[in-house]
């Protein structure tokens, strides 16, 4: 069965560097979406992604933050310049072709730790 | 805005005991419900959803939900509990963005099972 891929599955980094996160979507999807899961919380949305464009995101998707889909197949989230607080599991979603009705598959996540 | 009230934090039950894990939303429009269940270190897996039709929707490892639109609320239900349940539980509607949609997610319920 298809299958959304994330690496690494656990990111160490120290504050202030930059960290990109890697997601491989299902093939045939066409909508990509980054959530975070701060340890103990809900899932929040940070970003929804088609046609190489961002269609929505979150008030915590802000100007550290990007995506991009460099070639066909991976779906990455780069943090410039990270804090304390963006420490959170980082998953990857992706959905489609009808992006409203159809369920979203998530990755297995990263999880990021800032220090 | 679309939101999602899982009221209860943590449930135990009994192992062979019924569960009913309670879901309330808020959205405007016809919700897409979605149930997701997270083991410890892992990622989100699909249970059910629901989208239109049968308000009674049934998912995977036995599980089902009611859409009650008059009381906002997608219930979960299982007639009996297995010990492999125990796990977290997030309710979530999917609110529609300009292309894709995105999940809004409750605080989750904990489930322990005990024997």
């Amino acid at each position: 069965e298809p299958e959304v891929t994330q690496t690494p599955s656990h990111q160490v980094t120290q504050m202030g560097q930059e960290v990109i996160l890697r997601c491989v979507p299902i093939s045939n999807h066409l909508y990509f979406y980054w959530y975070r899961q701060i340890l103990g919380q809900k899932v929040e949305f940070l970003v929804s992604f088609y046609n190489n464009e961002i269609s929505e995101k979150s008030e915590i998707f802000d100007d550290q933050f990007s995506v991009e889909r460099p070639d066909g197949s991976n779906f990455t989230l780069k943090i410039r310049s990270t804090k304390l607080e963006d420490s959170a599991m980082y998953f990857c979603a992706s959905n489609g072709p009808q992006a409203v009705s159809d369920e979203q598959f998530f990755g297995p996540g990263t999880r990021l730790t800032v220090l | 805005a679309q939101s999602v009230t899982q009221p209860d934090i943590h449930i135990t039950v009994s192992e062979g005991a019924s569960l009913e894990l309670r879901c309330n939303y808020s959205y405007g429009a016809t919700p897409y419900l979605f149930w997701y269940v997270q083991s410890p270190g892992q990622g989100l897996q699909l249970l059910l959803k629901y989208f239109s039709g049968d308000t009674l929707v049934q998912g995977i490892k036995g599980f089902e939900a009611e859409f009650k639109r008059s009381q906002s609320s997608f219930n979960l239900r299982k007639p009996s509990v297995h010990w492999s349940d125990a796990a977290e539980y997030f309710c979530a509607v999917g609110a529609r963005a300009s292309y894709g949609n995105k999940l809004v997610f409750g605080a989750g319920t904990i489930l322990r099972v005990k024997s």
